[in-house]
């Protein structure tokens, strides 16, 4: 079965810093891999997917990721921090063609941006 | 397209009552999940349908949790009896693929006191 590990719960940066949200996989096939945004009371969001094409990202809001096979990697990044990105981040895995292949989230790492 | 939408938003509940929460996938999505999140345990998967037909239900708590996809566009999640430790937000995704991303609802909120 696959699955995805958020190293801790909650990150920190100054606005206009460097955002990094790590995610590793585990797969026993090539996995599709995605990220997603939960801002306070709404739903889930779609940032990006990875689906075995290129493998750097571009999502939403400015956000990329870059899938990494020797790494076990899929971190989330975005050059500058705004106020507005302060919210939750799930990673999540898939194995398509698997026996199992429904869509396995991550704990998901809270976000906090300081002025 | 509108989005998949649920509802209640809120619902608020005394411990006892059945509870019966509301979704509209996006049309032409063959699968809709049903999830709960809850700060202790996460994101969770209670149960999901293709084409109508529940195929994984291995995430239901337990038998006072029950749903039904009675057509395309709608299915609802129930609870009967309501315990004060089902509180927690519920969610409701659909997508046009299993392995593929998912479109969630805004969620409904669900207090049982």
């Amino acid at each position: 079965a696959q699955s995805v590990t958020q190293l801790g719960s909650h990150v920190s940066v100054s606005e206009g810093a460097l955002v990094l949200l790590r995610c590793n996989y585990s797969s026993s096939v090539p996995p599709y891999l995605f990220w997603y945004v939960q801002y306070p009371n709404q739903g889930l969001q779609l940032l990006l997917k990875y689906t075995s094409a290129a493998t750097l990202v571009k999502g939403i809001n400015g956000f990329e990721a870059e899938f990494k096979k020797s790494e076990t990697s899929f971190h989330l990044t975005k050059p500058s921090a705004h106020m507005s990105d302060a919210a939750e981040y799930f990673c999540a895995v898939s194995a398509p063609t698997g026996a199992n292949s429904k869509l396995t989230f991550g704990k998901g790492i809270t976000l906090s941006v300081r002025p | 397209d509108a989005g998949v939408i649920q509802s209640p938003r809120h619902e608020v509940t005394e411990m006892g009552q059945e509870v019966t929460l509301r979704c509209k996938p996006i049309s032409g999505h063959d699968y809709l999940f049903w999830y709960r999140q809850t700060m202790m345990r996460g994101l969770e998967l209670l149960i999901y349908f293709n084409n109508n037909v529940p195929i994984d239900d291995s995430g239901m708590p337990e038998d006072r949790f029950s749903a039904k996809m009675p057509n395309a566009s709608f299915s609802t999640l129930k609870i009967q009896p309501s315990e004060p430790r089902d509180s927690a937000v519920y969610f409701c995704a659909s997508s046009l693929a299993l392995d593929y991303g998912y479109t969630f609802g805004s969620g409904t909120r669900l207090t049982v006191v």
